[in-house]
């Protein structure tokens, strides 16, 4: 099957404690992008990659940290985490070229304390 | 100011009416448009995409950009329960970075 999953779907934790959330897709999709969504500000993108080791910004990059060393797989650091980062993430992959079309992950749900 | 503005409804209609979903944006240079839909606990699914101005239909959804006003819209005919859901409008000048509008939530009553 298709699919984008993302690892873990919650997780909760403290300040300051370095995390690691797992993207990874089995469409070989060129294009991945981490997103962030929140009440009211609804989804704003984080990262974006294009290829293997081509990352660029999105528009809320501040605190955050990826890394595309597989084309299947992005994942999504965040080296020191603060209460203003909980919230829900979305990782999306989907063919160059056709990047309107994402395909979503299930999400994360993030809480720091 | 935000790049897209899109009311947060929620927007309640009984089941067999028209709805009109809407953004606004104030980035000119925006050529992509995108209508995401998203039900509770789980991701956004593409709806529709519009390149520049125009409309575009597939079969009960009516998209339409007037890039002079910078406004788009989502229509949806002979709406069922099964529309129920949060509507994202989405945005891109240059098909890598995206700008999503806050969703809004729509309720069809059977």
């Amino acid at each position: 099957e298709a699919q984008v999953t993302q690892n873990p779907r919650y997780l909760i934790t403290v300040t300051g404690k370095k995390l690691t959330v797992t993207c990874s897709q089995n469409m070989n999709h060129e294009y991945m992008s981490w997103y962030r969504q929140d009440p009211g500000l609804g989804l704003r993108q984080i990262y974006y990659s294009m290829n293997v080791e081509v990352t660029d910004k999105g528009d809320v990059p501040e605190g955050y940290k990826v890394s595309r060393k597989e084309k299947r797989n992005f994942p999504l650091i965040l080296e020191s985490p603060s209460p203003n980062q909980t919230s829900l993430y979305f990782c999306a992959s989907t063919p160059l070229g056709r990047t309107y079309e994402q395909y979503f992950g299930p999400g994360t749900r993030l809480t720091v304390t | 100011q935000k790049e897209v503005e899109q009311d947060p409804g929620p927007l309640s209609v009984p089941e067999g009416a028209i709805v009109s979903l809407n953004c606004t944006y104030s980035n000119s240079a925006f050529q992509y448009f995108m209508w995401y839909r998203q039900y509770s606990r789980k991701g956004p699914e593409l709806l529709m995409y519009t390149y520049s101005s125009g409309n575009k239909e597939d079969g009960r959804f009516t998209a339409q950009v007037d890039k002079s006003s910078k406004y788009i819209s989502l229509f949806i005919r002979d709406s069922q329960p099964s529309d129920s859901a949060t509507y994202l409008c989405a945005m891109s000048d240059d098909f890598n970075k995206f700008y999503f509008g806050s969703g809004t939530k729509l309720n069809v009553k059977p």
